[in-house]
């Protein structure tokens, strides 16, 4: 099983911060790597696929990097609205696996 | 519209059996895999396992091998999540999702909230 290691587990930023989330793979993994966006009491929600595909209708604050073992989320222009919990999600092999996520507080 | 409707929140008692269920709409329910996903209060996301209702192929976290069976019925585009012997750590949120092979989830579920309690 394919084990990802988020860091940092928890960040308290300032609106208009830039944010960098890292997700590590225990293996290579080349591109399957996506990230989700969770808002409290709300079902997660796709940011980026393939370590650097935007999604339609996602703010273009949000990147992705990457690709082996090291991702990369980006937030760009932090909004007070990106409060959140954010996770990695790899597809490369089953079974499929989650990071332990990382939660944004904005101060 | 692609949907994916959970049944309602259940509170059930320790030993007690449970089935869960995740109507999809708006898709070719059989083209697609089919997963579950566990959130326990304040935690991360566990991915549990999936189906393929086309031919009813389906895979397990090791984690979740023997403790839960996942299953669908494709004539009614259903996915099921099932206890046999609920424990009081099955509390949790689960969430269905849906999924292409090798790729992202796409699609989730709005949750459905167990509770196990004596």
């Amino acid at each position: 099983e394919i084990v990802l290691t988020q860091s940092p587990d928890f960040q308290s930023v300032t609106p208009k911060e830039k944010v960098t989330i890292t997700c590590r793979a225990s293996q290579s993994i080349g591109s399957s790597l996506h990230w989700y966006q969770q808002k409290p009491d709300q079902s997660p929600k796709l940011l980026i696929r393939y370590a650097s595909q935007s999604i339609s209708g996602v703010p273009s604050r949000f990147s992705g990097s990457g690709s082996g073992t090291d991702f990369t989320l980006t937030i760009n222009s932090l909004d007070a609205e990106d409060a959140a919990a954010y996770f990695c999600y790899q597809s490369y092999s089953l079974p499929y696996t989650f990071g332990q996520g990382t939660k944004l507080e904005i101060k | 519209e692609v949907q994916l409707v959970q049944s309602g929140a259940e509170v059930k008692k320790p030993g007690e059996s449970l089935k869960i269920s995740c109507i999809g709409s708006g898709f070719t329910f059989s083209n697609y895999w089919i997963g579950w996903v566990r959130q326990m209060a304040g935690k991360g996301l566990e991915w549990m396992g999936i189906v393929y209702p086309g031919d009813s192929e389906i895979t397990y976290s090791p984690s979740f091998q023997g403790q839960v069976i996942i299953s669908a019925d494709k004539s009614i585009n259903t996915a099921y999540l099932q206890w046999n012997s609920l424990k009081a750590s099955d509390t949790a949120m689960y969430y269905c999702m849906r999924s292409v092979a090798g790729s992202t989830i796409d699609y989730w579920g709005q949750g459905s909230l167990v509770t196990v309690s004596s």
